[in-house]
């Protein structure tokens, strides 16, 4: 089993919709969590983390944690095709300034 | 602020050869880490400095590599001799003491070796 598992898509959704990007982990004590979005050929750019259970909003992106199930997703509300991206979900497992643990990441594609 | 800046952006070799590769974080972030990109898969962890001190070099694949951060500033990762596996792209992050280790990455270093 991965620590960090995400689907790598591609998941279309139309301009304006919500995109709902998925990510679990495996180890129980993990405690904070990133999303990084990736546009082909960059570096990864932190947009989101979440350290608590229950929802953190900002702007058009919600995270969502949910320790117990060991589950974290992202939301974008609106979606635009700025949006398309891979979004790459990090894990930090062992809390403090350790390495952080990445899935594959999920490619995002917002259709006009 | 400037960001977090890798030389060289990319980098062609032949298998035996050496490679040095270096990152600046941003000024005044005292956590470096090295993480590599292999084709088609996750980015993974190579090592993590405090300052100068090297915290957790785990994920160093074999003694070919060598990093560095003399100072505590910039620092260095060196490559010798190299071998066709460790194409990749290599990304240097940094992050502060304050928060919650928010990790900001450098565009990378596409290596190449042939």
């Amino acid at each position: 089993q991965k620590e960090v598992e995400q689907n790598s898509g591609p998941l279309s959704v139309p301009e304006g919709a919500i995109a709902s990007l998925n990510c679990t982990y495996s180890d129980r004590g993990s405690q904070s969590f990133f999303w990084y979005r990736q546009y082909s050929g960059k570096s990864p750019e932190l947009i989101m983390f979440i350290y608590s259970n229950g929802d953190k909003e900002d702007g058009r992106f919600t995270a969502q944690l949910n320790k117990a199930s060991q589950y974290v997703s992202l939301l974008i509300r609106d979606s635009q095709p700025s949006d398309s991206a891979t979004y790459l979900c990090a894990v930090n497992p062992q809390g403090g300034y350790q390495k952080v643990t990445f899935g594959t990441g999920t490619k995002l594609q917002v259709i006009p | 602020e400037a960001g977090v800046t890798q030389f060289p952006s990319h980098s062609v070799i032949e298998k035996g050869q050496t490679v040095t590769l270096r990152c600046d974080p941003i000024s005044g972030h005292d956590n470096l880490y090295w993480y590599r990109r292999v084709m088609g898969k996750e980015i993974k962890f190579l090592l993590h400095f405090v300052k100068e001190s090297k915290q957790d070099e785990s994920g160093m694949p074999n003694n070919r590599f060598l990093a560095e951060r003399t100072g505590g500033t910039y620092s260095t990762l060196k490559v010798q001799p190299a071998e066709l596996e460790d194409s990749g792209v290599y990304f240097c992050a940094s992050s502060p003491w304050t928060g919650n280790n928010e990790q900001f990455f450098g565009p990378g270093t596409r290596l190449t070796v042939l």
